[in-house]
C-alpha cells in the first residue's frame, strides 16, 4: 500500500525550514527519501534502516520511528536547489513503494 | 561510477507497436529495478532483478510487459502492442542489495499515439 505523505506542498524562503512527513500502514525494514525536479530522474538523499543506521545527505536530516512506521525528513536553512517534489520510498520486502509525493517551492 | 544510464531517452511510437528498452546499471550493482512513473505521481514498481533472476513482477504489469537481464549486467523491458495508457516514463535503478539506496537512471519518456 502507498505511504502517504504530508504536506502535500511547500512554498518556503530561502533560509526557511521545513518538515515532510511520510506514513506507511506497512511494517517497514527501510525508509529511503528522494528528490526529483522537472523532468529528471529521482535522486538518492537519505536513507533510514531499521534499527537505527541512517546513510546519506549531509545537510538534511530525517527520523524513523519504527513502531508507527513513521518517517520526517527535515530540511533546515533551505536553498533554492531544494525545490522540486520529495518522494519516501517504503521498503518491506525487496522492493520500494513511493509515496504521495511533496512539492517544495524555495523562493529568494 | 559512470551512473546508471538509459536509451532511448525518448520513444514515440504508434498505438500496437513493439518497443524495446535498455538500462545498463552501475557496473557492481547486483539489483536492478524498473519503474513506470506518470505525470505528478511517485515512482511505481514494476519488476526487479538480483543478478539475472527475476525476483518479483507487480502484479499491475499486464503479460505485454517482459524484463530480461541476461549475465546479470544490463537488462531490457520489452512492451507488446503498445496502447495509449502506456504512455509514461521508464526509470531504472540500481543497487547493491536490499537496504542499499538506488541510483536512477535519467528514463525512457514513451509516447504512444
Amino acid at each position: 500500500q502507498q505511504p502517504v505523505q504530508s504536506p502535500q506542498a511547500v512554498i518556503l524562503r530561502e533560509g526557511e525550514d521545513a518538515v515532510i512527513n511520510c506514513s506507511s500502514s506497512k511494517a517497514l525494514y527501510s525508509v529511503h527519501w528522494y528528490r526529483q525536479k522537472h523532468g529528471e530522474a529521482p535522486v538518492f538523499l537519505m536513507i533510514l534502516l531499521k534499527g537505527g543506521e541512517q546513510k546519506g545527505h549531509d545537510k538534511i536530516s530525517a527520523s524513523f520511528n519504527e513502531k508507527k512506521q513513521q518517517s520526517s525528513l527535515y530540511l533546515t536553512a533551505s536553498q533554492l536547489s531544494y525545490s522540486g517534489t520529495y518522494f519516501c520510498g517504503t521498503e518491506t520486502t525487496d522492493k520500494l513503494i513511493f509515496g504521495t509525493g511533496t512539492r517544495l517551492q524555495v523562493f529568494p | 561510477d559512470t551512473g546508471v544510464s538509459q536509451d532511448p531517452r525518448h520513444k514515440i511510437t504508434k498505438r500496437g507497436q513493439n518497443v524495446t528498452f535498455r538500462c545498463d546499471p552501475i557496473s557492481e550493482h547486483n539489483r536492478l529495478y524498473w519503474y513506470r512513473q506518470t505525470l505528478g505521481q511517485g515512482p511505481e514498481f514494476l519488476t526487479y532483478f538480483q543478478n539475472e533472476a527475476q525476483l518479483e513482477k507487480s502484479r499491475l504489469l499486464s503479460d505485454r510487459f517482459s524484463a530480461e537481464r541476461p549475465k546479470g549486467s544490463f537488462s531490457t523491458l520489452e512492451i507488446q502492442r503498445t496502447e495509449q495508457g502506456d504512455s509514461a516514463m521508464y526509470l531504472c535503478a540500481s543497487s547493491k542489495l536490499t537496504g542499499s539506496e538506488q541510483y536512477f537512471g535519467p528514463g525512457t519518456r514513451l509516447t504512444v499515439t
